[in-house]
């Protein structure tokens, strides 16, 4: 398995609290992402990285924020947790050419109360 | 909106019979792949095909991509139990960076 682990992998938090989420990977792959799974929706690209702190918007960024300030660390920020963003999290890195396969992580499953 | 749609969203058969899911996506891509999800776990990369290719094997996936209808098909042959899970098309732009964007989905139940 690709060396990626996120952390936590469970939480129950209330809405209108902050949370943070961990991606760390071990393989030193250029490019990490951010996706949320929803029952209907597939995968949903939230954020990803090319670099360190080089960042870029996915598909559904609106109330989360991503850092990146060294190679092996992403962290998903859910600014102010709303029920909509009770979700499935998973985190996902790439070597970053364009043939490089992506390797996930297990998941977050967040439960916003 | 999604890049990818996949079609259909579920999909049940028998042991040793031929899977065959669809995708389509909506802008010019460098390539499409393709990954499986067991439930509750991560995706895994199965296959992966450019776009100057239109067929690829790998084992018993059969992928095949027509650019110009912007569709690819994902054959799974004499289909096992073990292959039970959620498949996933993504795709990767030609221009600009390597985002991964993925579509909603094929649900496949293999009954033994």
């Amino acid at each position: 398995d690709a060396g990626i682990t996120q952390s936590p992998r469970h939480k129950v938090t209330e809405t209108g609290t902050p949370v943070t989420l961990r991606c760390h990977q071990t393989e030193n792959h250029r490019y990490m992402y951010w996706y949320r799974q929803d029952p209907g929706h597939g995968l949903r690209l939230i954020h990803y990285s090319y670099g360190v702190k080089d960042t870029d918007k996915g598909e559904v960024s609106d109330g989360y924020s991503v850092s990146r300030s060294k190679t092996e660390d992403f962290l998903l920020t859910l600014e102010s947790a709303t029920s909509s963003q009770t979700s499935v999290y998973f985190c996902a890195i790439s070597g970053g050419g364009f043939d490089n396969e992506a390797f996930f992580g297990q998941g977050t499953r967040l439960t916003v109360v | 909106s999604q890049q990818g749609e996949e079609d259909p969203q579920a999909l049940s058969i028998q042991e040793g019979e031929n899977a065959t899911m669809n995708c389509s996506y909506k802008t010019s891509i460098n390539n499409l792949q393709w990954y499986r999800q067991n439930s509750g776990r991560g995706l895994v990369h199965l296959i992966l095909i450019r776009s100057n290719e239109r067929e690829k094997h790998s084992g018993r996936l059969r992928v095949t991509l027509d650019t110009s209808k912007k569709s690819s098909s994902l054959l799974i042959t004499a289909s096992r139990a073990a292959d039970t899970a959620s498949y996933f098309c993504a795709t990767v732009p030609d221009t600009g960076r390597r985002a991964l964007t993925f579509g909603s989905g094929t649900r496949l139940q293999v009954q033994p």
